[in-house]
């Protein structure tokens, strides 16, 4: 399978613990985008990678979320002190680089976090 | 404030009837105008739509976008139970006008379901 994957798919914590999730773009892709879902919304854009280099960050991305993309090939997001709130589906996806056109980002199936 | 509208929220149809989604916008900085399918998993790619009165197909889907009115429909004929699912509309508005690629702006989406 060459799409985006995620790890884990779904994570369980307790209020106040740390969480760090895994993105693995398409292999050729250079931008990397982090996305937010909640129930019955529709995604909501956090951050988005060119290469290693992180271009764009949401308001919604607070102190506690911290996104990183060392080789720009991988990323990670890290949650600290996690809230109840922070309970979501967080989907990464992948887009390659043509010109500055917009080009289409393939998905990956997501991170399904519970805070308890 | 930008933002994404899509109605209806929910639509419940029978097999073969014909569905119209919408979807209006009111961003600072249009791009381009993409609709997705999500069903329980990632959001997939239907459409892009950059200039007014092109319709795009894609077998029984169409799609048109109205930029002067600021709005988009999703147009499935002869609906099939495979249908079902969430489309969401987004609005490609970059957070930073010099050309960069993250901010996709969702809509709460329309769940669709197509009973046998």
């Amino acid at each position: 399978d060459t799409g985006v994957s995620q790890d884990p798919r779904h994570k369980i914590t307790k209020r106040g613990q740390n969480v760090t999730f895994r993105c693995d773009p398409i292999s050729e892709h250079n931008r990397l985008y982090w996305y937010r879902q909640t129930l019955g919304q529709g995604p909501e854009f956090l951050t988005y990678f060119q290469n290693e280099a992180q271009l764009e960050k949401s308001r919604l991305l607070s102190d506690r979320f911290s996104a990183e993309r060392p080789k720009g090939s991988f990323s990670t997001l890290e949650i600290q002190r996690t809230e109840q709130g922070d309970s979501a589906m967080y989907l990464c996806a992948s887009s390659p680089r043509l010109g500055l056109a917009y080009n289409e980002q393939f998905f990956g199936p997501g991170t399904r976090l519970t805070v308890l | 404030e930008d933002k994404v509208v899509q109605s209806p929220l929910s639509l419940v149809v029978h097999e073969g009837d014909t569905v119209t989604l919408n979807c209006s916008y009111e961003v600072t900085n249009f791009r381009s105008l993409l609709w997705y399918k999500q069903e329980k998993k990632a959001p997939t790619f239907l459409f892009m739509l950059t200039s007014s009165g092109i319709e795009k197909k894609s077998g029984r889907l169409s799609s048109i976008l109205d930029k002067k009115e600021l709005f988009s429909i999703l147009n499935i004929t002869a609906t099939q139970t495979g249908d079902s699912a969430v489309y969401l509309c987004a609005v490609h508005t970059p957070l930073n006008y010099g050309g960069s690629q993250g901010n996709l702006i969702f809509g709460k989406g329309t769940k669709l379901s197509v009973k046998p």
